[in-house]
């Protein structure tokens, strides 16, 4: 079946730790984008790209890196400069610019926590 | 800056009676988004408007979008406890990939007896 498949569904990091959370894609999508999550609150926007080999900040890109190899990958590291990483990450895909109905899809998710 | 607002953030609901879930917006959008999501889960589309004013309905909930005004509302027509949940409304801009989105702070919904 075609989706958006994270992994792993949770992690444990240290602190100093650079931790990768994984995000792949059989949907053919061109455009895909990280979202976090924190308790109680909407999603914002980490990261995206819309094209291989291509992506730009979101709203709070500080303390994160992204890179966009593939067309079904858009891996999101999480660097020790992020400073408050414990949240709940979502990898989410579209299409990219046109289309009449065309909405992104959301993964499953990877919860985050620094011990 | 695009803002998105929803209210109430909290609503708790009686079985049977009727809610609704406001969305304002301060820029013009092409469309926007409504979503569920359930405790420790993702989140489940419910709603795409598109910006002509569209109305969808699905079983008891029926979205609207009111684009002079940027306000979309979320109608809940006599609740049930399945209905349970946080709701996002997300609006999205023409000028970028429609995945890249700005979101509501949600509404927790808790639907009793």
């Amino acid at each position: 079946d075609g989706g958006i498949t994270q992994s792993p569904k949770y992690l444990f990091r240290k602190e100093g730790q650079n931790v990768t959370l994984s995000c792949e894609q059989n949907l053919n999508h061109d455009a895909m984008y990280w979202y976090r999550q924190d308790p109680g609150q909407g999603l914002r926007l980490i990261y995206y790209s819309q094209i291989v080999n291509d992506f730009q900040k979101g709203d709070i890109a500080e303390g994160y890196s992204v890179s966009r190899e593939k067309k079904e990958s858009f891996p999101l590291t999480v660097t020790s400069a992020q400073k408050n990483p414990t949240a709940f990450y979502l990898c989410a895909s579209s299409m990219g610019q046109g289309g009449m109905n065309t909405e992104a899809f959301f993964g499953q998710g990877t919860r985050l926590t620094v011990v | 800056e695009l803002k998105v607002e929803q209210n109430p953030l909290f609503l708790s609901m009686q079985e049977g009676k009727n809610y609704t879930i406001y969305c304002n917006y301060s820029t013009t959008s092409d469309r926007l988004y409504w979503y569920r999501q359930d405790p420790g889960k993702s989140l489940e589309s419910l709603f795409v408007l598109l910006s002509n004013g569209a109305v969808k309905q699905e079983g008891r909930l029926m979205a609207s979008l009111d684009t002079k005004a940027r306000l979309s509302t979320l109608h809940i027509t006599a609740a049930v406890h399945d209905l349970s949940a946080t709701y996002f409304c997300a609006v999205a801009t023409r000028t970028d990939s429609w995945g890249k989105l700005q979101f509501g702070a949600g509404t927790q919904v808790v639907v009793t007896p």
